[in-house]
């Protein structure tokens, strides 16, 4: 069975840092590209960063274009995202995905950026 | 970017009603279609992928299809636990794009 664990969100305070972290398990990690997806209170989905399975093609949204930073270790089957310079309208719930002819998702980890 | 345009934005139906929710895209992406059920606080829920295939546990009165570059969500029969709202989203590519969302309310 697919699993994705979200973790790592909180609050922090704007122009902070912080790195969400997504443990995956009951798949071949190295075999698929992963996603983040956000969604902000009260607020549609939104797509944020994609990974190839290898980690070498990376794809960003404009709206975090430069300030967050999308990684994979495959020998420890996590997915990150790493996110600078943060602001208030990067308030939302992060979910990790798996993109593969059906669409796997994790439960979400929440980031509160306070100004 | 591929656009998918979602309607209608709310939907008002009652109990049994079949209800029918339309997304189009700005151009083809060859059936990598899903859709979603969310129902507040807690994550999207996988219903439909790749444009018609229904996901395992999924209800059979959930049912996708296309036409072209147009897709539609039915619910045959509207049942107590199916008032939620409803996203499409394409996965052609790595970039992923979301319609924006169809509540269906109860009438």
């Amino acid at each position: 069975e697919v699993q994705l664990l979200e973790s790592g969100g909180g609050l922090v305070q704007s122009g902070g840092s912080l790195r969400l972290s997504c443990a995956a398990s009951g798949f071949i990690f190295r075999s698929y590209a992963m996603i983040w997806v956000r969604q902000a209170p009260g607020m549609g989905l939104e797509w944020v960063s994609a990974i190839s399975g290898g980690g070498d093609i990376t794809y960003y949204a404009d709206s975090v274009k430069g300030r967050f930073t999308i990684s994979r270790d495959n020998s420890k089957n996590t997915l990150y995202l790493q996110m600078n310079s943060l602001r208030a309208e990067d308030t939302a719930t992060y979910y990790c995905a798996r993109q593969d002819e059906s669409v796997s998702w994790g439960q979400g980890t929440l980031v509160t950026v306070s100004s | 970017d591929i656009q998918m345009t979602q309607s209608p934005s709310t939907l008002s139906a009652s109990v049994g009603d079949r209800v029918t929710i339309t997304c189009r895209a700005s151009q083809s992406i060859r059936s990598w279609l899903a859709w979603y059920q969310q129902k507040p606080g807690k994550a999207p829920k996988l219903l439909i992928y790749k444009a018609s295939s229904l996901e395992s546990g999924v209800p059979s009165r959930f049912s996708g299809s296309e036409s072209g570059t147009e897709f539609t969500l039915t619910i045959s029969s509207l049942q107590p636990d199916d008032f939620a709202t409803y996203y499409c989203q394409h996965y052609n590519s790595y970039r992923w794009t979301f319609g924006q969302g169809t509540k269906v309310e109860i009438k």
